[in-house]
């Protein structure tokens, strides 16, 4: 069963920091790596997608990926209140996604 | 943004019901899903299609069923609906990217509860 994993949190952060969330998936083949932010009632949105090895940057969002270590991250700079949500890590499954349980971000003023 | 559309959006029903959930997306995309959240948890796949008349059961048992006969639309039926099956059912669709995984575009969901 390959699975994707992330502390539930929630994270905690004060507002202007830089927020670090985690994921580590357990199929060493996967290839495509996804980063949903889900606000509460809502449905998930696409943040970012990483294929390659390092950082991509999008803004205030950077996601990480160390394929050796089966590790992805995100890093949220200058966190801002709006920023509070469940972030949700997605790796690929044949074609299919298969989704962590996701990390709370809360970011106080 | 993505033009993904979920019917009904809040759906109160009794037990032994049939219900029809409804999914349409205007991007052409090949591939749907259909996913199953509970609040606070995780996402589980029900049901997905990578394109007309063809369908295939997700990760998660389901005792649902669906349908691809045009493919903008990927409706999701129960024929018998009992109170286990009130949850948040999200629809989501992709283009095929030649990669392993593609970009999942979500529609905004149908709460459902079965009383």
């Amino acid at each position: 069963q390959k699975e994707v994993e992330q502390n539930s949190g929630p994270l905690s952060v004060p507002e202007g920091a830089i927020a670090s969330l985690n994921c580590t998936y357990s199929d060493r083949g996967s290839q495509s790596f996804f980063w949903y932010r889900q606000y509460s009632g809502k449905s998930p949105e696409l943040i970012m997608f990483i294929y390659s090895n390092g950082d991509k940057e999008d803004g205030r969002f950077t996601a990480q990926l160390n394929k050796a270590s089966q590790y992805v991250s995100l890093l949220i700079r200058d966190s801002q209140p709006s920023d509070s949500a469940t972030y949700l890590c997605a790796v690929d499954d044949t074609g299919k996604l298969i989704f962590g349980q996701g990390t709370t971000l809360q970011v106080k003023p | 943004e993505a033009d993904i559309y979920q019917t009904p959006r809040y759906l109160v029903i009794g037990t032994g019901k049939k219900i029809t959930l409804e999914c349409s997306q205007t991007m052409g995309h090949d591939k749907m899903y259909w996913y199953q959240q509970d609040p606070g948890m995780e996402l589980h796949l029900i049901h997905y299609s990578y394109g007309v008349n063809s369908t295939e059961k997700g990760d998660l048992s389901s005792e649902s069923t669906v349908s691809r006969i045009r493919t903008e639309h990927f409706p999701l039926t129960l024929e018998s609906a009992r109170p286990s099956h009130t949850s948040q059912y999200l629809c989501a669709s992709s283009e095929a990217s030649g990669r392993t995984g593609d970009e999942q575009f979500f529609g905004p969901g149908t709460r459902l509860t079965v009383l």
